[in-house]
Parts: structure tokens; sequence; C-alpha cells
């Protein structure tokens, strides 16, 4: 059964950092992949990043309001998926998915999710 | 790039059909059809109903089925059942590596 599993979530200032991880189990980590997805409070969902697999470069993209201050990396040999998030700001407050990307279900179909871990950016 | 345009809200009775819109442009929904719908029950992960614009996954009814015209995109789900009572949000390529996703859809099934 795939399973993703974040985790890393917790209340921060603005302008602090915080790194999330994703544990990923039940199909092969380092050919998919991986991307982050985030509700705010209220609001829809939001892509925030991808990160290819290695045979396809491993290289990230990232939406433009996080652009310059996420970082999305992944370690294969452990199964993990990471977001790293520097100079967090007050709109950066929801619940942050991992999920595969184009796995199962073709380029660009959001194939299985995570359950979610909540960081809330606040004084 | 703004997210996709969805209706707050769609309701309807057992067994009736109900048609969700998701609305974009020509550089997201109707340059691309790598459209995909999904469904998320209270307090549980989304899950994908339709994946490249009418494609279903194994598993998922035959009452859910997706369309395109143009810059819009639509999810139908026929023989309304109570269970199908859930938030339903749609996502495109955008270009440029991007991906858009809708504001979702509460569809309440009366």
């Amino acid at each position: 059964e795939v399973q993703l599993v974040e985790s890393g979530g917790g209340l921060v200032k603005p302008g602090g950092s915080l790194r999330l991880s994703c544990a990923a189990s039940g199909f092969t980590f380092s050919k998919a992949w991986m991307t982050w997805v985030r509700q705010a409070p209220g609001k829809g969902l939001e892509w925030v990043g991808r990160i290819r697999s290695k045979t396809n470069g491993g290289t990230p993209d990232y939406a433009a309001p996080v652009k310059g201050r996420f970082t999305i990396s992944r370690e294969d040999s452990e199964n993990t998926l990471y977001l790293q998030m520097d100079n967090l700001k007050s709109d950066d407050t929801a619940v942050y998915y991992c999920a595969t990307e184009g796995y199962v279900y073709g380029f660009h179909a959001v194939d299985t999710w995570g359950q979610g871990t909540l960081v809330t950016v606040s004084s | 790039q703004s997210a996709l345009t969805q209706p707050p809200s769609a309701s309807g009775s057992p067994g009736q059909s109900v048609t969700i819109s998701c609305t974009g442009t020509s550089s997201d929904i109707g340059g691309y059809n790598y459209v995909s719908w999904y469904q998320r029950h209270p307090g549980k992960a989304p899950k994908v109903m339709v994946y490249g614009v009418n494609k279903r996954p194994s598993g998922v009814p035959d009452r859910f089925s997706g369309s395109k015209s143009g810059n819009t995109a639509s999810l139908t789900v026929s023989g309304l059942r109570a269970e199908d009572e859930a938030d339903y949000y749609c996502s495109s390529y955008a270009g440029g590596s991007n991906l858009l996703f809708g504001g979702g859809t509460k569809l309440t099934v009366l």
C-alpha cells in the first residue's frame, strides 16, 4: 500500500525556518516525481513545488510565491522527501501535503497524497 | 498565475446529475490536456477521480466523467449518491512547469 507520512509542522515566527519531511513507502520512491501542495485555512489547494526523479534530472520547480524561500530535496536511500522553508510569512500558514505526481495516472496528476502537516506562521 | 475558478458550491438530489466547472485560460486548461479532478471527504486525503481530462482510474465509478471545452473543464457526476457529498478540486498543468488548482467546490447531496 502506498503511504506518505508528513512530519515537521508546527508554530514558527515570521522570518523563521522550518523543515518538513515526508516518509514514503509502498512504491519505488526513487522513480517518483514528488510534489508539495498546501491549503491555507478556508482556501483552496495551492501547488508549492515538485522534484523530479533522479533519472529525470532530479531538478526542482517552485511556484512563484515560494521561489527563493523554499527548497525541495529528496533522499532516495531513505525514501524521504523534504521541504525546507525559510523566511516564512504569515501567508505560508497552511496544511502542507506531500504527494506523488504522475507516478500512477500520467503527467501532472497528483496521484497519492499524504494526510498533511500544519504549519502556522505567527508571532 | 491565478488559481482556476470553480463555483464554491453545487448540489443535487440522489439520482440526479450535477456538473462542476473549472475555468482557466488558454495558458493552462485550454493549452494542455492535463486536467485532473480530485474528491476529498472531510479528514481524508484527496483522491483522483479523473485525470488527463477524461480518464478514470480503476475503481472510480463510471458515474464520474470529465470533459473540456476551450478554457473550461467539467466534472459530471451522474446518478448522485449520498457518498458523493465531498469537496471537489480541479487541477491543470499551466506551462513553465507550473501546476494550478481550483478553489474547490463543495458538493451537497440533498
